[in-house]
């Protein structure tokens, strides 16, 4: 059972133009929700997160919206950048205990000059 | 000072072969994992030790084996290989859950294993 379902599998934006990716969860105990970006060859890391008490969040060209009631978030990349073409997870998980974080299934991001 | 560190980053073998992964990090994590990363780029948790203790174990063939000697290290052993256990494998840590945990996955670079 996959419990968070992320869009576009695959995604291509031209310079400066706005990338946005979209993920679906299912249970309504997860209360941490982080973006990780993953560049060819490397592993995961963390890019911003968001807990279900704020609708928005924002760290530099990066916003999560997050909308508690339809069980949905997304990622904003504004002024997309080449060096941002990379695969990027939504992810989510239940603080209190030992994590387990569940990820989406990916979206591989390509910013066109 | 790499902070969660895995070796090898390349292992190529035949089907049928025992093979290890080991996994150290010196970020004084008490958690670590090991993922699994498939052709698609799905990411799927393996297992789980907190202090050397295994804490989640999902439904993975007994072929895989973890064992954790200490806090900072996670060695991943797989017996008798098989053509679909090709794939990446990432070792991760965090803190234990506590007042000052954000809930972070720090990832090690992968061990890319392709069974022939």
């Amino acid at each position: 059972q996959q419990q968070v379902k992320q869009s576009p599998q695959s995604l291509i934006v031209q310079k400066g133009g706005i990338s946005i990716i979209n993920c679906a969860y299912e249970n309504t105990a997860f209360d941490y929700f982080p973006w990780y970006q993953q560049f060819p060859g490397k592993g995961p890391a963390l890019l911003i997160a968001i807990r279900p008490d704020v609708s928005e969040k924002k760290e530099g060209r990066f916003t999560i919206s997050f909308n508690k009631s339809a069980k949905q978030f997304s990622l904003h990349i504004m002024d997309s950048q080449p060096g941002d073409s990379a695969t990027y997870f939504c992810a989510a998980s239940i603080s209190g205990g030992y994590q387990k974080v569940t990820f989406g299934t990916g979206t591989k991001l390509q910013v066109i000059p | 000072d790499t902070a969660v560190s895995q070796t090898p980053k390349y292992l190529v073998t035949q089907m049928g072969n025992d093979k290890s992964i080991k996994c150290e990090q010196n970020l004084g994590h008490d958690t670590m994992y090991w993922y699994k990363q498939d052709s698609k780029k799905f990411l799927k948790i393996m297992f789980s030790y907190n202090n050397k203790e295994l804490i989640i174990n999902e439904t993975v063939p007994n072929r895989f084996s973890p064992k954790s000697p200490d806090k900072a290290h996670l060695n991943l052993h797989i017996n008798s290989l098989e053509l679909g256990d090709s794939a990446v494998y990432f070792c991760a840590s965090s803190p234990s859950p506590g007042l000052a945990y954000t809930g972070e996955l720090f990832f090690g670079e992968g061990s890319r294993l392709t069974v022939l």
